[in-house]
């Protein structure tokens, strides 16, 4: 079945570092994309999404692109803030019957 | 624009009661969820929904049940509570068939069983 693997946190870096979160896929079809992130005590916020291969997709200074050869997904950021701390989840979905699948989420750790 | 709505936020329950933690949205979405996450287990599928009149299990349904009598409202029972249901809980809905079509999640209901 459908299933997403991210890497294990949690990851700690110092402000302007270089961030990657690794995330791969296994689907059947041709599935979109997200990443998530979620703040201490909220619920799970939309970050990106790509729809389809090769695309990039982009907000606040993080990326990700939809590698179809390589099944993967992974998230970057080239300057952390403190602000970035939070969980991040990599996710699909099966557009045939809509349904979503997460990662483990992996915690990032930014320190002044 | 309230997006979709779950309560209660916090909840406290003894082994063996029951309680429903309800959640709304309106945006008009066909597809409802429930997830639960737990540390280092990501989220979870509960039950989902399809449409009015329409729920199917998830990964983890056993001890929940759901029910969908209109587009709104999707709210998810804990029948005998027990300590291994300790999670936070996740409502979330979308529209399916769109392509890219992003998932939009509730605030978190966090329940403890003692």
């Amino acid at each position: 079945g459908d299933s997403v693997t991210q890497m294990e946190g949690p990851v700690t870096l110092s402000e302007e570092a270089f961030l990657t979160i690794n995330c791969t896929y296994t689907a059947t079809g041709y599935p979109s994309l997200f990443w998530y992130v979620q703040y201490p005590g909220e619920g799970l916020q939309l970050l990106l999404k790509a729809t389809k291969a090769d695309d990039k997709g982009s907000n606040k200074g993080f990326e990700a692109t939809y590698r179809k050869e390589t099944t993967s997904f992974h998230l970057e950021k080239g300057s952390v803030q403190v602000s970035d701390s939070a969980v991040y989840f990599c996710a699909l979905s099966d557009r045939d019957f809509n349904k979503f699948y997460f990662g483990s989420g992996t915690k990032l750790n930014v320190k002044p | 624009n309230a997006g979709v709505t779950q309560t209660p936020k916090f909840q406290v329950l003894k082994t063996g009661q029951s309680m429903t933690l309800q959640c709304a949205q309106d945006m008009n979405h066909e597809y409802m969820s429930w997830y639960r996450q737990d540390p280092g287990m990501g989220l979870r599928l509960i039950h989902y929904s399809v449409g009015a009149g329409i729920t199917d299990q998830g990964e983890v349904p056993n001890g929940y049940n759901v029910s969908r009598s209109t587009t709104e409202d999707f709210p998810l029972r804990l029948l005998s509570a027990a300590p291994s249901q300790t999670s936070v809980y996740f409502c979330a809905s979308s529209s399916p068939g769109t392509t890219g079509n992003t998932i939009y999640f509730g605030e978190g209901s966090w329940l403890t069983v003692v």
